[in-house]
């Protein structure tokens, strides 16, 4: 078990330019989220997949974010025409999802994006 | 809505102190709640959890109770030290049960144990 891992772990990118994030989450997980995390701010939720369905989207996600799972194993997170206010890290999570139990949500070290 | 409150810090105390952080929620039904910690340049960990009201969640010498009747869910620990410095975060799940589709976050509360 090597843990949910996220590249790249940081991003510099210019406004206007698209970025695109990925998540490996701990094998057998069948339940994979994104956060945002903004400086002095906790975690926001903005989406989360049942195997490679995506079952939930934030209202935080605008039409410039768009994320996939597509074999149900990795994600990824892809901004489009970035703007300074996207600058954040940006967290994945995974979890076993087990009807009736409960199931821990095992978070990766996040990758920063800074727009400029 | 579902929303977590948590004291503002930093909270600063010396080794072998006592320790609260405080947490409050609001939210339907029988959320599910969670501490989660992030130590410096690491990711975010779970510290402990209850599932339903008044059980006590408990690790690393560190307790918090569920509490419907005050929506409270506050961190413990008897005897900090100065590895316990961190960020430390309260959550809910809005299911019941523990089974989470996603956590509502507090805005973190900075921990600093000067030995």
């Amino acid at each position: 078990d090597t843990g949910v891992s996220q590249n790249p772990r940081h991003k510099i990118t210019k406004r206007g330019q698209n970025v695109t994030f990925r998540c490996d989450p701990i094998s057998e997980h069948n339940r994979l989220y994104w956060y945002r995390q903004t400086l002095g701010q906790g975690p926001e939720f903005l989406t989360y997949f049942q195997n490679e369905a995506q079952l939930e989207k934030s209202r935080l996600l605008s039409d410039r974010f768009s994320a996939e799972r597509p074999k149900g194993s990795f994600s990824t997170l892809e901004i489009q025409r970035t703007e300074q206010g996207d600058s954040a890290m940006y967290l994945c999570a995974s979890s076993l999802g087990e009807l009736g139990s409960t199931d821990t949500q095992y978070f990766g070290p996040g990758t920063r994006l800074t727009v400029l | 809505g579902n929303s977590v409150t948590q004291m503002e810090g930093p909270v600063t105390l010396s080794e072998e102190a006592f320790l609260t952080i405080n947490c409050t929620y609001t939210a339907t039904g029988y959320p599910s709640l969670f501490w989660y910690v992030q130590y410096p340049g690491e990711g975010l960990q779970l510290l402990l959890k209850a599932t339903k009201a008044d059980d006590k969640g408990s690790n690393k010498g560190f307790e918090a109770t569920y509490r419907k009747e005050t929506t409270s869910f506050h961190l413990e620990k008897g005897s900090v030290q100065v590895s316990d410095s961190a960020v430390y975060f309260c959550a809910l799940s809005p299911l019941s049960g523990g089974a989470t589709n996603k956590l509502i976050f507090g805005t973190g509360t900075l921990l600093a144990v000067q030995p």
